[in-house]
């Protein structure tokens, strides 16, 4: 069965630094996302992306982060300079043609910030 | 002003009985809605779409829609110990998912 898959599983990093985030998405599907969920608390939305760029964003997408499609198959979220409250399970996720429909989650990455 | 709420839990039913889980949401916009799963530890894995008013049944769970009163839920009969988990209402108001804080349920033998 397709899924959405990321890597890395975990990622600690240093306040300041750049992480990248990967994601291969379900083959199919055009319309991306990512989330975040914080420790005890909601999954929340961080970026849609469809057709090479961003459909819609949160208020928690800031200049810090970006997206990418690199190539056919990758999907990154890339966080510039991390604070501790970036601290959180990120999570990939992909949808068919019309954004509206079921959307797959990946098995995320739990981004720890020290 | 919560745009999707539910109740926190624990909700606790025997082994073999229907659990009831109940979802209200804000935006009238919104025009599918999701139950999703997520254990511990674990990526939110989805159960249910529900689209248009009225039941919609898969196997042991069914969603409901009531868009006149902004309400979802989903039934879970012949509940089992692995159904123990945390159980996520979404809606798409958009192209985006908002979640509830979700709903733990507990299964007890």
């Amino acid at each position: 069965e397709p899924e959405v898959t990321q890597t890395p599983s975990h990622q600690v990093t240093q306040m300041g630094q750049e992480v990248i985030l990967r994601c291969v998405p379900i083959s199919n599907h055009l319309y991306f996302y990512w989330y975040r969920q914080i420790l005890g608390q909601k999954v929340e939305f961080l970026v849609s992306f469809y057709n090479n760029e961003i459909s819609e964003k949160s208020e928690i997408f800031d200049d810090q982060f970006s997206v990418e499609r690199p190539d056919g198959s990758n999907f990154t979220l890339k966080i510039r300079s991390t604070k501790l409250e970036d601290s959180a399970m990120y999570f990939c996720a992909s949808s068919d043609t019309t954004g509206n429909t079921e959307a797959f989650f990946g098995q995320g990455t739990r981004l720890t910030v020290v | 002003q919560k745009e999707v709420e539910q109740n926190s839990g624990p909700l606790s039913v025997p082994e073999g009985a229907i659990a009831s889980l109940n979802c209200t949401y804000s935006d009238r916009v919104s025009q599918s809605f999701f139950w999703y799963r997520q254990y511990s530890g674990k990526s939110p894995e989805l159960i249910m779409s529900i689209y248009s008013n009225g039941d919609k049944e898969d196997g042991r769970f069914t969603a409901q829609l009531n868009k006149a009163s902004q309400y979802v839920s989903l039934l879970i009969r012949d509940s089992q110990p692995s159904d123990s988990a945390t159980y996520l209402c979404a809606v798409n108001p958009g192209n985006k998912l908002t979640f509830g804080t979700g709903t733990q349920l507990k299964v007890e033998l």
